[in-house]
């Protein structure tokens, strides 16, 4: 069985640095194929991916973020690791991270994690 | 950048058919999967490439996709059913996602 839980701050400030941790069990970073994705949902708002990483290190990112983003995994720790810098009160949202199996740059994402919600605010 | 669009809402009856569009340009090229996502809870995958349906999703879930549109189809719609969905896609090595739909059974 394949779980994901997010972790982090759930209050930061404007400008600051945000940093969110996935870890997961039933699946490894190692495996061929297998990616770990973040997605985030401002309240009441659609579905936003954010970033991805695959087994192999091969990492795909949201154009009209990628400036203020950085994923990174730890394949010892079966953890995944996403940065935003300079936070605003606009990336108020519950941020979610999901395990993406086979199909390459084609495939979905299943299952995904409870989600953790960031707000920003001074 | 690559956009998918999904109707705001979409109603139906219960026992009848509900028809969630997604739209995008050559997304019949590209594989579509949809996700459902109850209040307060985390997105579920119910269909991947076009028309494939996980391990315990019920079978009135179905999927095609053609031309420039994905249509998620839920025959016998049950008043469980009742949820936002999303579409979802691969554009030049990115994720999107549509704006989602609401479906209401009532």
């Amino acid at each position: 069985q394949i779980t994901l839980k997010e972790s982090g701050p759930t209050l930061v400030k404007p400008t600051q640095t945000l940093t969110l941790t996935c870890t997961f069990s039933g699946f490894s970073l190692s495996t061929s194929g297998v990616g770990v994705g973040w997605i985030r949902q401002p309240p009441g708002k659609a579905l936003e991916w954010l970033a991805l990483i695959y087994w192999n290190d091969d990492k795909r990112y949201s154009p009209s973020l990628k400036s203020r983003l950085t994923i990174t995994k730890d394949t010892s720790k079966n953890q995944v690791v996403l940065t935003m810098t300079n936070m605003d009160p606009v990336d108020t949202a519950t941020y979610y991270c999901a395990h993406k199996g086979r199909g390459g740059d084609e495939g979905w994402f299943d299952p995904w994690g409870q989600g953790t919600l960031v707000t920003v605010s001074s | 950048s690559y956009e998918l669009t999904q109707p705001p809402s979409v109603s139906v009856s219960p026992g009848q058919t509900a028809s969630i569009t997604c739209s995008g340009d050559k997304l019949g090229d590209k594989y579509a999967c949809w996700y459902q996502q109850k209040p307060g809870q985390s997105p579920v995958l119910v269909i991947y490439q076009d028309s494939k349906r996980p391990s315990g999703i019920p079978e009135r879930f179905s999927g095609s996709n053609s031309g420039n549109t994905a249509t998620l189809t839920i025959s016998g719609t049950q008043a469980m059913d009742e949820a936002d969905y999303y579409c979802q896609a691969w554009d030049s090595r990115a994720v999107v996602f549509g704006g989602g739909t609401k479906l209401t059974v009532l």
